[in-house]
């Protein structure tokens, strides 16, 4: 069974650093690209950036570029979205999803992190 | 401003159809057929019901279909029932550096 199970819930204050997970399993992990999505409280969804744990290449929306990291650690099939400093505006629910080729869908999706920033 | 166009709300019957569309450009919706939909529950993660404009992946009922005219997507559901009740979004690759846009969704209600 194809599963995507996403590390808990977090809050931090401004300026701390941050970084959640997304652990595959079920399927070749480094076979499959694995993507990164916003939604802000009440709000719509947002394409945050995509990464291919077979060769870590990374690719970042120009609104998200520069504002998280995306990496992956293939031998324990983990993908991360890190922050430096958070900021107010980071709160959200964070969700990974995988798909097969760069130009494709989300088929299977994690189960969501919530981040909360706040002083 | 989202890059794709939703309605903000649809609503329905039992048992009746209804129609939500998704409006783009030749970048995006209109120019390639890499059109998405996906359905969330309050509280749940996004499920995918539709991939490349009108593909149902296995376990979605074929009460869900998808089409595209032009720069706009649409998803009909058929035979509307309770559980269809949830935010409805989709999503194009596009041509920008963007790479891929979400619509700002739209919550259906069952009547």
């Amino acid at each position: 069974e194809v599963q995507l199970v996403q590390s808990g819930a977090e809050v931090k204050k401004p300026g701390e650093s941050l970084k959640i997970s997304c652990k595959g399993s079920g399927y070749s992990f480094t076979s499959y690209w694995i993507g990164w999505v916003r939604q802000m409280p009440g709000k719509g969804l947002e394409w945050m950036g995509i990464i291919y744990p077979g060769d870590s290449d990374t690719r970042y929306s120009p609104s998200f570029q520069g504002q998280v990291t995306i990496s992956a650690d293939k031998s324990i099939s983990t993908a991360y979205l890190q922050w430096s400093s958070l900021k107010a505006s980071d709160t959200a629910m964070y969700y990974c999803a995988r798909r097969w080729e760069l130009l494709g869908y989300f088929d299977y999706w994690g189960q969501g992190t919530l981040v909360t920033v706040s002083s | 401003q989202s890059a794709l166009t939703q309605p903000a709300s649809v609503s329905g019957s039992p048992g009746q159809s209804i129609t939500i569309s998704c409006t783009g450009t030749s970048s995006d919706v209109g120019g390639y057929n890499y059109v998405s939909w996906y359905q969330q529950h309050p509280g749940k993660a996004p499920k995918l019901m539709i991939y490349e404009v009108s593909n149902r992946p296995s376990g979605v009922p074929d009460r869900f279909s998808g089409s595209k005219s032009g720069n706009t997507a649409s998803l009909t559901i058929s035979g509307l029932q309770a559980e269809d009740e949830a935010d409805y979004y989709c999503s194009s690759y596009t041509s920008s550096s963007t790479l891929e846009v979400f619509g700002g969704g739209t919550k259906l209600t069952v009547l």
